[in-house]
């Protein structure tokens, strides 16, 4: 079974600032996804970013990037230019990659809070 | 292209009653995934359903059942409800085929049960 852990229940940053979000994960898997979900107060699960196990590079999406390390089995989101609206609870996710069926394990999630 | 939608919104219900929440995932895709998320114990998968059968399931019991129409509708059926069924209930789509594009889930903005 896959196991995500996020070891930082909580993080604030000033607004135009850079903050990184931590996770890792457990798997004996060799093809798998894994993704960065946000869930703002609404409570609305939004996709942030995608990471594909067998690319080397590192999935970017405009402010959003992060450092898949593969070996390491080492998963974070850097958020560049912090603003506002990025407060939310923050979910790193592991799928399996099946053509037979997939599931989202997720994380406990961080709290990101965003200062003005 | 309109997103998952979800009914109802919000739900109370008192122990021992049954409850049927509905999801309408984008169109075009045909898997539809459930998942329960309580303060307690995070988010966890139910179950999933591709072309009208159940193809993935977590570890719940046999009062959480479910089901998809032909136009990959989905509801999500309770029974017997207990105090510990609180929760938002969120549904996410995807196209439910092999690849990063095919398999990524994307969620509705959720149901929140309360039973007292």
């Amino acid at each position: 079974a896959q196991t995500v852990t996020q070891s930082q229940p909580e993080m604030s940053v000033q607004e135009a600032e850079t903050v990184t979000l931590s996770c890792t994960y457990d798997t004996s898997e060799n093809n798998y996804y894994l993704f960065w979900y946000k869930q703002p107060p609404s409570r609305q699960m939004i996709l942030v970013i995608r990471q594909e196990a067998y690319k080397q590079q590192n999935a970017t999406e405009n402010r959003f990037s992060v450092n898949f390390q593969k070996a390491a089995k080492s998963f974070s989101l850097k958020i560049s230019d912090s603003q506002l609206g990025d407060t939310a609870m923050y979910f790193c996710a592991f799928m399996k990659h099946s053509a037979s069926g997939s599931r989202l394990t997720f994380g406990e999630g961080t709290q990101l809070t965003v200062n003005p | 292209k309109a997103g998952v939608t979800q009914t109802p919104r919000y739900l109370i219900k008192t122990r021992g009653q049954q409850v049927t929440l509905s999801c309408s995932p984008i169109s075009g895709h045909r898997s539809v995934s459930w998942y329960q998320q309580t303060p307690g114990q995070g988010l966890q998968f139910l179950f999933e359903y591709f072309s009208e059968t159940q193809r993935n399931k977590g570890n719940f019991p046999g009062r959480f059942s479910g089901r998809q129409f032909s136009n990959s509708r989905s509801e999500m059926n309770v029974s017997t409800l207990e105090l510990g069924d609180s929760a938002l209930y969120l549904c996410a789509s995807s196209f439910g085929l092999a690849g990063p594009n095919q398999e990524t889930q994307y969620f509705g903005p959720g149901t929140r049960l309360l039973v007292l």
